[in-house]
């Protein structure tokens, strides 16, 4: 049972344009929400996060946007550059529980 | 970068034969967990800690065991390797204060590969 879900495995987008990577959830127990990207032969990074209690959060060129009502998360990336070439993972937990559950990643290519 | 070192990056290994993976960290986190990423699925918990001597099974946790016997080192076995257990295993970090949420962080990763 996939609790946390990332549909598109594979995202191509031009440089200077916006990305956005997708991610929905089941559990309507979760609440909080965090993005890692991940290089090649590398561990993940953490990105940025967003608490259950907020609906949009910024970083920079990164924003995260929560929708409860539809169980669905998403990173927007502007402008995309060609360092932002990575796996994307979304991963979220539940109160107290002190782990994360994971989507399976999306591959984000950004073209020149 | 958080301080963790994984051990050994790489390994080959014949099935059957027993493997441990080494987690360390320089950060003095309290919480500790190892990870397996495998293509379509993600990164999946096999195990974690709380404490020293404390741990408890994640999602994926059969044919693999824990120990935890200082707050710095997390190891991971393999009792008897098998071909569906090549992957790339990861260990994590967090560390849980007041205010704080559970944000980990991650090693670099071993490939191993079970023949």
């Amino acid at each position: 049972d996939q609790q946390v879900k990332q549909n598109s495995p594979s995202l191509s987008v031009q440089e200077g344009r916006i990305s956005i990577l997708n991610c929905d959830y089941t559990n309507s127990m979760f609440d909080y929400f965090l993005w890692y990207k991940k290089y090649p032969a590398e561990g993940p990074t953490f990105l940025i996060s967003i608490s259950s209690i907020k609906d949009k959060n910024e970083d920079g060129r990164f924003t995260v946007f929560l929708n409860k009502s539809a169980k669905h998360l998403s990173l927007h990336i502007v402008p995309s550059q060609p360092g932002d070439s990575a796996v994307y993972f979304c991963a979220a937990s539940v109160q107290g529980a002190q782990k994360l559950v994971f989507g399976q990643g999306t591959r984000l290519t950004i073209n020149p | 970068d958080a301080g963790i070192t994984q051990s050994p990056r790489h390994k080959v290994t014949e099935t059957g034969t027993p493997v441990t993976l080494r987690c360390h960290q320089t950060e003095n986190h309290r919480y500790m967990y190892w990870y397996r990423q495998d293509p379509g699925h993600g990164l999946r918990l096999i195990h974690y800690s709380y404490g020293v001597k404390d741990t408890d099974k994640g999602e994926v946790s059969d044919g693999y065991s824990v120990s935890r016997s200082k707050t710095e080192d997390f190891l991971l076995t393999l009792e008897s390797a098998t071909s569906s257990q090549t992957s790339v295993y990861f260990c994590a970090i967090s560390d849980r204060r007041q205010g704080a949420r559970e944000t980990q962080y991650f090693g670099p990763g071993t490939r191993l590969l079970v023949l």
